[in-house]
């Protein structure tokens, strides 16, 4: 069964940063390429990062570009952001998404499967 | 950045409707078009993808059709625990974009 779990939200103040983790399990999680996803309280999805199984190309929304940095660890079966300078806008509920493509493929930007998500609220 | 534009935001039906749901997108995005639900408090789960290929273990109720800018999403016969929110989201370009979402109540 495939897991995601994150980890690292909390309260932040604005400008701070905060690390975000994803621990994966249930697949191979170095064949695949993996998402940020994430959704303001009583809002909608918008995507935020994506990375490729071998961190080859990486990919941000425009509204997370300089500030954002995905990575991940693939003997750690782990997914990490990275989040700089963060403002009041950034407050959501960040998921972790599987994407949907193929072993060692290229990125989709289908999201396969989530994990439950962690707050990340930022306020002064 | 592609604009994903779902019809209704709100939908209320009973229990056996068939329930349509549509998406247009603002420009041609072929057939890159997925849809999830997310339950209350729940994360999204993706039901359909490529437009009209249903995920693995998804009831057959729910369909997908459409091509170019507008999709439709249906449910054919509502149960209860289709209660939810229905997003689409296009993977033909980035950033990859979703729908505002339709809210479905029973």
């Amino acid at each position: 069964e495939v897991q995601l779990v994150e980890s690292g939200g909390g309260l932040v103040q604005p400008g701070r940063s905060r690390r975000l983790s994803c621990a994966a399990s249930g697949f191979v999680f170095p064949d695949y390429a993996m998402h940020w996803v994430r959704q303001a309280p009583g809002k909608g999805l918008e995507w935020v990062s994506g990375i490729s199984w071998n961190s080859g190309r990486i990919d941000y929304a425009d509204s997370v570009m300089g500030r954002f940095t995905v990575s991940r660890d693939n003997a750690k079966n782990s997914l990490y952001l990275q989040m700089n300078s963060l403002r009041p806008e950034d407050t959501a509920l960040y998921y972790c998404a599987k994407d949907f493509g193929m072993v060692r493929g290229v990125i989709l930007g289908q999201f396969e499967f989530w994990g439950q998500g962690t707050l990340v609220t930022v306020s002064s | 950045d592609i604009q994903m534009t779902q019809s209704p935001s709100s939908l209320s039906a009973s229990v056996g409707d068939r329930v349509t749901i549509t998406c247009q997108a603002s420009q041609d995005i072929t057939n890159y078009l997925n849809w999830y639900q997310q339950k209350p408090g729940k994360a999204p789960k993706l039901l359909i993808y490529d437009a009209s290929s249903l995920e693995t273990g998804v009831p057959s109720r729910f369909s997908g059709s459409g091509s170019g800018t507008d999709f439709t999403f249906t449910i054919s016969s509502l149960q209860p625990e289709d209660i939810a929110t229905y997003y689409c989201q296009q993977f033909d370009n980035l950033p990859y974009t979703f729908g505002q979402g339709t809210r479905l109540e029973i």
